[in-house]
């Protein structure tokens, strides 16, 4: 299996833009998570869904931020409008299942800069 | 909410030294599970524990799953250049919460060849 699958790998915009990262999930994963990283935050979980519903969008920090999943082999993050303090990495991982001992796979992030 | 505190945030040590850096949380989980990311890449799973008390090996890293459930640590023995990176705790508290995971800061490691 090719693993997650996130693109663009970089993307650099500027203030106000719109800006729309998409995963595709490792083949039969159920679950899939959207992460935020940076130096200052860490990795913070900004929702997950489960079965291409959303179960938990509380971290996500604001209504510019949105997500979706329209099928269970792709998933998209959309900021609009995009501001400076968004620069970060954005993850998605997947996992199959709900349980105790089902591993989170991470793709290789989205290195997001807004100027 | 759960926090979970790593430490420590960095370490800078020579090749061939033993490593260890733990977690440790105010409150309990059910899952602890312990992630590496190289530079531009995501967070890769090392080890998962499951039960309070669980010492797992993966090579030259232990885990250990500490019997109050709130802490677990990380041992690399004998570190190689490739060790470099940062490392991150993860814990899952149990059905109820999901698939949820909660991460800590990260330990940054520097191995002096």
């Amino acid at each position: 299996d090719a693993g997650v699958i996130q693109s663009p790998r970089h993307e650099v915009t500027e203030m106000g833009q719109e800006v729309t990262l998409r995963c595709k999930p490792i083949s039969g994963h159920d679950y899939l998570f959207w992460y935020r990283q940076t130096m200052m935050r860490g990795l913070e979980l900004l929702i997950y869904f489960n079965n291409n519903v959303p179960i938990d969008d509380s971290g996500m920090p604001e209504d510019r931020f949105s997500a979706k999943m329209p099928n269970a082999s792709f998933s998209t993050l959309k900021i609009q409008p995009s501001e400076p303090r968004d620069s970060a990495v954005y993850f998605c991982a997947s996992s199959l299942g709900g349980g105790l001992q089902e591993t989170q796979y991470f793709g290789p992030g989205t290195r997001l800069l807004v100027l | 909410g759960q926090q979970l505190n790593q430490s420590p945030q960095s370490m800078f040590i020579q090749e061939g030294e033993d490593v260890s850096m733990n977690c440790t949380s105010s409150s309990i989980f059910n899952t602890w599970l312990w992630y590496k990311q190289d530079p531009g890449e995501g967070p890769v799973l090392l080890i998962a524990l499951y039960k309070a008390g669980e010492l797992t090996s993966n090579g030259r890293l232990t885990a250990q799953f500490g019997i109050t459930r709130k802490d677990s640590f990380l041992n690399i023995s004998a570190s190689i250049p490739s060790d470099v990176g940062i490392y991150f705790c993860a814990g899952r508290v149990g059905r109820n919460a999901g698939n949820m995971l909660t991460f800590g800061g990260g330990t940054r490691l520097m191995v002096k060849p």
